[in-house]
């Protein structure tokens, strides 16, 4: 299984709503990444795990919080988000941090 | 800021042309890596070359590492309507600081 699958595809949420996106891989990586991806423009790093620890957070703001359950899981909390925060929002996953990333389908986030 | 500049930002050509893509950095690199995103769909890897590489292939793939003038390349050869895409170079610094480069949108016209 060479997969990375996200869910929902999809999402509409209020600035009031707390939602998660989640993000699954059976590849035995113990690298994972949550992506942020605005319109015509590159994906930006939010967070990275490596062997279920956080290893950098990019001076996200806090209204993102990412958790990494087990090392097959990694999800990431919306609370309060702005609608600025809308984007496609991406999950990759690596044998070990830095290496070739396999990429899910993405999650469209639209904030009302 | 971002790590990686391509140019250019966009390119035209007909089937059967050969394509080049250009991506600058700015700090030493553990790796380069090259990635296709199909509009508004997941990222797919295509190539990586280590600092220590100075070309690599793969199918009609071709990429350059050039770390003194810290720049890479990424030429398609023999271009296919499939090939049409956004294309991303990323560097990894130490592992866990990992960049994309602003991107080159390709139009392969049959």
């Amino acid at each position: 299984d060479t997969e990375v699958t996200q869910t929902p595809k999809h999402l509409v949420m209020g600035m009031t709503n707390k939602k998660s996106l989640k993000c699954e891989q059976h590849m035995g990586h113990r690298a994972m990444y949550w992506y942020k991806q605005k319109a015509k423009k590159p994906p930006e790093l939010m967070f990275v795990y490596s062997y279920e620890k956080l290893s950098i957070n990019e001076s996200v703001p806090s209204r993102f919080s990412p958790e990494c359950p087990n090392s097959s899981l990694l999800n990431l909390h919306l609370h309060a988000l702005q609608p600025e925060d809308s984007a496609l929002y991406l999950c990759a996953s690596s044998q070990v941090a830095g290496e070739e990333q396999f990429f899910g389908p993405g999650t469209r986030l639209t904030v009302l | 800021s971002q790590q990686g500049e391509e140019d250019p930002q966009a390119l035209s050509i007909q089937e059967g042309e050969n394509a080049t893509m250009n991506c600058s950095y700015k700090t030493s690199i553990n790796n380069l890596q090259w990635y296709r995103q199909n509009s508004g769909r997941g990222l797919v890897h295509l190539i990586l070359i280590r600092s220590n590489e100075r070309e690599k292939h793969s199918g009609r793939l071709r990429v350059t590492l050039d770390t003194s003038k810290k720049s890479s390349s990424l030429l398609i050869t023999a271009s296919r309507a499939a090939d049409t895409a956004s294309y991303f170079c990323a560097t990894d610094l130490t592992g866990n600081q990992f960049y994309f480069g602003t991107g080159t949108s390709l139009t392969v016209i049959p």
